[in-house]
């Protein structure tokens, strides 16, 4: 149980242009949804948690408007890459949390590399 | 907010060895302090986590403890195996469902 999946595991995209991942809980529904970025070597940086039907929640120096998310069922979200730079390229992972009285655990997804050239 | 210090950054271990990763935090108020093990280009996985309300958890060669008053928290890993070498973040939250993630550890354990 608790399995998420995320597509595309990988990703090239042109500067300039946008780029969509999807997360989605396959086996459960997850209230709540968190997407990281990761860089080589380096820790989960939280981006932003998103609730299903409201607005994200976006982390300290996360641009809402570059990256879009939408978490419209409670099974499915997802981060838009909007015109996307060299720098936004990065390991993009999604988590989904299950709520249960205050419950925490949260299941990743496999990630998705963004490569922006 | 929340602050999760984790140490060492880098672990090499024998084979059938111990290893032990520590973590501290800074909010009286987290109650949740899960561990999760990612192996390289691969998502993090949940080896174990334990709740502010138990002192120490066990899983086969994995146990964690928790000390609520030093507000600190470590990994154990007994009879190590070349299989658990990755790297292995800790994290701490409370109700509001976000996770505080440390820095990571990398566990090499040489054959």
């Amino acid at each position: 149980g608790a399995v998420v999946s995320q597509h595309p595991s990988w990703v090239i995209c042109k500067s300039g242009t946008s780029v969509k991942i999807e997360c989605r809980s396959l086996d459960f529904q997850a209230t709540t949804m968190f997407w990281y970025r990761q860089f080589p070597k380096q820790s989960l940086m939280l981006m932003a948690t998103s609730n299903e039907g409201s607005k994200a929640t976006y982390e300290q120096g996360v641009e809402k408007d570059k990256f879009l998310i939408n978490h419209a069922s409670l099974t499915l979200s997802t981060l838009t890459v909007t015109s996307a730079h060299p720098e936004d390229s990065s390991f993009y992972i999604c988590s989904a949390s299950t709520s249960s009285g205050g419950a925490n655990e949260q299941y990743f997804g496999p990630g998705t590399r963004l490569t922006v050239t | 907010g929340e602050n999760v210090e984790q140490h060492p950054s880098t672990l090499s271990v024998q084979e059938g060895d111990s290893a032990v990763i520590k973590c501290t935090y800074s909010d009286s108020a987290s109650n949740y302090f899960p561990w999760y093990k990612q192996e390289l280009g691969k998502r993090p996985q949940l080896i174990i986590d334990i709740r502010s309300n138990v002192g120490e958890k066990k899983d086969q060669r994995i146990a964690v403890t928790l000390n609520k008053t030093a507000k600190h928290f470590s990994l154990h890993i007994t009879e190590t195996q070349p299989e658990d070498s990755a790297v292995y973040f800790c994290a701490a939250g409370a109700g509001s469902y976000q996770l505080t993630f440390g820095k990571g550890t990398k566990l090499s354990v040489i054959p």
